[in-house]
């Protein structure tokens, strides 16, 4: 299948532990942050998204938190599964409906 | 499943030649957005286009141009393509208008490789 990415920083968890991955942001005009995961052969698909005047989110065992102190963004994910196996970005929007994306995070999860 | 698909799921093409790729876009959504991801780097934006109009562009040089089409499916066209071309281009949909933000929808990519 697609290969991602081949020289991204790897996180690499134990089943059933938590994961945080994380993210720094360069624009503080920013209003809109969002979280993808992107598995092999396939396009990003949307997890979690936070607004710029919030700095906790949670949804189905993943947390988004929002520092807008020090531009950080982090995504928590627990009781880390198999299928959580992926490639993990963030995202912020600015003007418009368009997305800059940050470098990505590789998790892998051992059983 | 995003009900975003794309065509051609891979293509190969030669330095100076032209590619056309396709895009349909989610039942009721009118915008649709490009992005290309080179190997190991998230998605770079190309151009998004709301309802037949450019809507935005990214840093990337003129011979990429788009067309959006009265049922919001939508081209992306790379003229005198480069070795650098080489990617997964990446297409999104969204439901655009008055709303600071809308959810985007992306489909599974189109892989580009320039010999």
């Amino acid at each position: 299948g697609e290969s991602v990415g081949l020289h991204l920083p790897t996180l690499s968890v134990q089943e059933g532990d938590n994961s945080i991955i994380n993210c720094a942001y360069s624009n503080s005009a920013s209003d809109y942050f969002i979280w993808y995961k992107q598995e092999s052969g396939k396009g990003p698909q949307f997890i979690i998204d936070i607004r710029s005047n919030m700095d906790k989110r949670q949804g189905q065992r993943v947390t988004v938190l929002l520092n807008k102190t020090v531009k950080h963004l982090s995504l928590q994910i627990a009781a880390t599964q198999p299928g959580d196996s992926a490639v993990y970005f963030c995202a912020e929007k600015a003007a418009g409906n368009k997305l800059t994306f940050g470098g990505g995070t590789r998790v892998l999860v051992k059983p | 499943e995003t009900g975003v698909t794309q065509s051609p799921t891979h293509l190969i093409k030669t330095r100076g030649q032209q590619v056309t790729l396709r895009c349909s876009s989610q039942s009721g959504h009118n915008t649709v957005s490009w992005y290309q991801q080179a190997l190991g780097q998230g998605p770079q934006f190309i151009f998004q286009y709301y309802r037949e109009e450019e809507n935005g562009r990214g840093n990337f040089p003129p011979r990429f141009s788009g067309l959006q089409f009265p049922n919001y499916s939508s081209e992306l066209n790379v003229n005198a393509l480069e070795l650098d071309d080489s990617a997964l281009y990446l297409c999104a949909s969204s439901l655009g208008g008055q709303v600071s933000y809308n959810e985007q929808f992306f489909g599974p990519g189109t892989r580009l490789t320039v010999l």
